[in-house]
């Protein structure tokens, strides 16, 4: 079955330090993997994906991640937080086998950036 | 305006009312989506609409009727809702070309309580 975890409910970060919000999929074929932010009472706000090529991808406010196919995880990250950075993170897989516009999502995690 | 913009951004109603939720794209994209999101779950994909025409319905209640009269509309009819409907609504759209999945862009949301 298709899945997205995101293990960690909330992620504290003091401002400054380096910040990893995780997400682990499960899908049949390739996957295209996506990070979307939302801040509070705002729809959800495209940060970066991957489809293919380079494993490491680098997108909007600073932020990257890194495609891992052997432990199927697409880990959000940025070297040093800032308390602008505090919203909820989603993560979203895609089949690259399906024709479909199915977007499997995680729960999201709530990343709080303490000064 | 430029984005995704959804009306009303809060709405209230009964279960015996009706009600309808509107989204406007101005982006030029193909594709139009309505999502629903209640606390700590991922999103819910509840319709999608390719070029005007309907290719996901996941099982949603007929409680909801969606409508697409042309690529930049999209509307949610709502009639005899319950409670647990009450939820955010998000509308987006996106650019799909066959080949790789573009991202989503989303609206503000509605609010919606149902009493």
């Amino acid at each position: 079955a298709q899945s997205v975890a995101q293990p960690e409910d909330q992620v504290n970060v003091a401002e400054g330090n380096p910040l990893t919000v995780k997400c682990t999929y499960s899908v049949s074929g390739n996957p295209y993997l996506f990070w979307y932010v939302q801040y509070p009472n705002r729809g959800l706000q495209f940060l970066l994906k991957y489809i293919t090529g380079d494993n490491l991808v680098k997108g909007s406010y600073g932020f990257e991640a890194e495609f891992n196919k052997s432990q199927t995880s697409f880990h959000l990250k940025k070297p040093s937080a800032l308390v602008s950075d505090s919203a909820l993170y989603f993560c979203a897989v895609r089949d690259g086998r399906d024709s479909n516009y199915q977007l499997i999502w995680g729960a999201g995690t709530k990343l709080i950036i303490k000064p | 305006e430029t984005g995704v913009t959804q009306t009303p951004r809060h709405l209230v109603m009964g279960m015996t009312n009706k009600k309808s939720l509107k989204c406007e794209q101005h982006l030029g994209h193909n594709a139009m989506y309505w999502y629903k999101q209640s606390a700590k779950k991922p999103l819910e994909l509840m319709f999608v609409y390719n070029f005007k025409e309907q290719t996901e319905n996941n099982s949603v209640p007929s409680r909801f009727s969606p409508e697409c009269p042309n690529s930049s509309h999209l509307f949610l009819h709502l009639h005899t809702l319950q409670p647990e409907d009450s939820a955010l609504y998000l509308c987006a759209s996106s650019q799909e070309s066959g080949l790789t999945p573009g991202e989503l862009f989303f609206g503000e949301g509605s609010r919606l309580t149902v009493l």
